[in-house]
């Protein structure tokens, strides 16, 4: 069956250090994967999206990483902050019976950054 | 700025009743989603619609129905709310090109 599995336990760092995200999926070929934001009570917010045919993306102090033969993609976020401190969600896209594609999401990795 | 809009941020509704969330985007987007998100399990998806009056079923459409009578507006119904259905509902909309998502800031509904 498909999946997308991402580390369900919270992630806590200090701030200024580099915080690290997997994503991980299997039985999927998708196009591109997508990375999110979402505070507690709100609805995801966008952040990136990595082609199949890109092996890095760099927004800021984000950065992505997309390996599609190790199936699995790698969220970056360098200097963290406090106000960095969310849930993150990966997304794939995923065929349905009738032919359209629909966003699969990860249950997302919460992380803490520490002042 | 993207503007998707649902019409409650807060609702608790009596088993039985049926309740009504509506969305509503400014964005002109064809592809509009309902999903809901429950602890542990994520955001799954209920039903989504790639134009006015077209809908598809999602993961998990038992015990909802839809609407999309003009293009910016999409409705989840519960027909008849149950305590099972308590959760947090989102709506999004996505471009045909299939890109990012945008979402609506959620509903969080309790059945009593």
């Amino acid at each position: 069956s498909q999946k997308i599995e991402q580390n369900s336990e919270a992630l806590n760092i200090q701030e200024g250090k580099t915080a690290t995200l997997t994503c991980n999926y299997t039985n999927y070929s998708p196009a591109y994967l997508q990375w999110y934001r979402q505070d507690p009570g709100r609805g995801p917010v966008f952040l990136l999206l990595i082609r199949e045919n890109e092996k890095e993306k760099r927004k800021e102090r984000l950065k992505v990483t997309f390996d599609t033969t190790l199936k699995q993609s790698l969220f970056h976020i360098t200097a963290s902050q406090p106000a960095d401190s969310a849930t993150y969600l990966c997304a794939l896209e995923r065929a349905m019976n009738t032919g359209f594609q629909k966003l699969v999401f990860g249950t997302g990795t919460r992380l803490l950054v520490s002042p | 700025d993207v503007k998707v809009t649902q019409s409650s941020r807060y609702l608790v509704k009596r088993t039985g009743e049926k309740v009504f969330l509506e969305c509503v985007q400014d964005m002109d987007h064809e592809n509009m989603f309902w999903y809901r998100q429950d602890p542990g399990l994520g955001l799954r998806l209920i039903y989504f619609s790639y134009d006015v009056k077209m809908k598809e079923k999602g993961d998990i459409p038992e015990g909802y129905s839809v609407s999309r009578e003009k293009k910016e507006r999409f409705s989840l119904i519960l027909e008849s709310a149950s305590t099972n259905q308590t959760s947090m509902y989102l709506c999004a909309i996505q471009t045909l090109r299939r890109t990012e998502a945008f979402f609506g800031q959620g509903t969080r509904l309790t059945v009593v």
